[in-house]
């Protein structure tokens, strides 16, 4: 079985500055996705980017992007020119390719971004 | 447009009544999902269906049951047997096929008295 953990329960940051969110994950398998969702105070669930596990260049998505080192089985989130919106739950998830489509998420980062 | 809608928003519940959670998708995904979320926690699984008339369990599913009768809804029943009802509940959907991202529903926040 898989483990997600998001080490950084709660994280602030002031406006337009740079916050990176940590994700570790434990499994065997080779072939996988991983995923960040944000959850703003709404609670609508919102893809922010996705990483497939067999390409090494990390995905980018505007102002955010990925560290994904494999080895380490590490999948961080930097936040670039943080906004005051940025502000919500972000949760790490994990989908292995031989399981369907399903989805093992992190217990999530509250993110506080301070004008 | 397309999207999940899920029903109601809110919900109260009497100890020991079943009660139902709505969740309808127009976005022709095949695949559907619930799941649980609890104060300051992740989502954590509660059963998920692939495909019409076929579902399987998740990490909790007790106390829970659902049906897929057709493709665009996947109602959840929270039975008298779940001891802790009371979390906020997300239904999802997504393609069969991996990787592909799982659009949320707005959620029903349950609330046993």
């Amino acid at each position: 079985a898989q483990t997600v953990t998001q080490s950084q329960p709660e994280m602030s940051v002031q406006e337009a500055e740079t916050v990176t969110l940590s994700c570790t994950y434990d499994t065997s398998e080779n072939n996988y996705y991983l995923f960040w969702y944000k959850q703003p105070p709404s609670r609508q669930m919102i893809l922010v980017i996705r990483q497939e596990a067999y390409k090494q260049q990390n995905a980018t998505e505007n102002r955010f992007s990925v560290n994904f080192q494999k080895a380490a089985k590490s999948f961080s989130l930097k936040i670039s020119d943080s906004q005051l919106g940025d502000t919500a739950m972000y949760f790490c998830a994990f989908q292995n390719n031989n399981a369907g489509n399903m989805l093992t998420f992190g217990g999530g980062t509250r993110l506080m971004v301070k004008p | 447009d397309g999207g999940i809608t899920q029903s109601p928003k809110y919900l109260f519940r009497k100890e020991g009544q079943n009660v139902t959670l709505s969740c309808e998708q127009n976005l022709n995904h095949d695949a559907m999902y619930w799941y649980r979320q609890d104060p300051g926690q992740g989502l954590r699984l509660i059963y998920y269906s692939q495909i019409v008339n076929d579902f399987q369990k998740g990490d909790i599913a007790e106390g829970y049951s659902v049906s897929r009768e057709k493709k665009e809804s996947f109602p959840l029943t929270v039975t008298s047997a779940q001891k802790n009802p009371t979390a906020f509940y997300l239904c999802a959907s997504s393609l069969r096929t991996t990787h592909n991202e799982q659009f949320f529903g707005p959620g029903t926040r349950l609330t046993v008295l």
